[in-house]
């Protein structure tokens, strides 16, 4: 059973640019989370999605960040008009319909010259 | 505002002893607490868990503990190996809300 997947694995983004993350969920997980890890720091809730919907988004950034997860296909956390401040390591990590723990990614760092 | 802390960013123990690392929160309403542990360049991994209406699970080398009146949980690995040399997360959760709330890691070194 293949785990959560996260591609891809180092993304490098101009100011200004826009930053796609892709999450696949674990085979019958149909809860998706999204955190933040800033250098020296813990990772910081974004986002609860369940496919086609948003639980919980307390986490987010008002402006320039999104999060969907689809009917098909895997979960997208987008950025746009990325800033230096963006720069960081987002973790996907995916339950099944009863959740109890969460199971990661390996993450997608991103760098914003 | 930090609901979850790990005050101490390193731990250092020789190979075969206990190695503890601890975790404070501040968030009464958290009723299920988990550790992860992390490798450079991996996302975390799942480790043990512990709802708040006990206060021990034990699983192996593994075993955390909770205090709910002095709102702090522990995470004791004995013996201890060169292969848990890793960052450690504690993560608190409230009320089945899947939000989970992490702690800014302790980074322990297992000695040969």
């Amino acid at each position: 059973n293949a785990g959560v997947m996260q591609n891809p694995r180092h993304l490098v983004r101009r100011r200004g640019q826009e930053a796609r993350l892709r999450c696949s969920p674990m085979k019958g997980h149909s809860h998706v989370y999204w955190y933040r890890q800033l250098p020296e720091e813990g990772l910081k809730f974004m986002v609860y999605l369940q496919k086609e919907n948003i639980i919980d988004e307390s986490g987010m950034p008002k402006e320039r960040f999104s999060a969907e997860f689809p009917k098909e296909g895997p979960s997208i956390l987008r950025i746009q008009q990325v800033v230096r401040g963006d720069s960081a390591a987002y973790f996907c990590a995916s339950s099944p319909p009863v959740p109890y723990e969460q199971y990661f990614g390996p993450g997608t760092r991103l760098t914003v010259t | 505002d930090q609901q979850v802390k790990q005050n101490s960013p390193s731990l250092s123990v020789q190979e075969g002893r206990i190695s503890i690392l601890n975790c404070d929160y501040t968030n009464s309403m958290f009723d299920y607490f988990l550790w992860y542990k992390k490798y450079p360049a991996e996302g975390p991994t799942f480790l043990i868990s512990i709802s708040s209406i006990k206060d021990k699970n034990e699983d192996g080398r593994f075993t955390v503990f909770l205090n709910k009146s002095a709102k702090h949980l522990s995470l004791h690995i004995v013996p201890s190996q060169p292969g848990d040399s890793a960052v450690y997360f504690c993560a608190a959760e409230e009320n089945n809300f899947n939000k989970f709330y992490f702690g800014s890691g302790t980074k322990l070194n297992v000695k040969p």
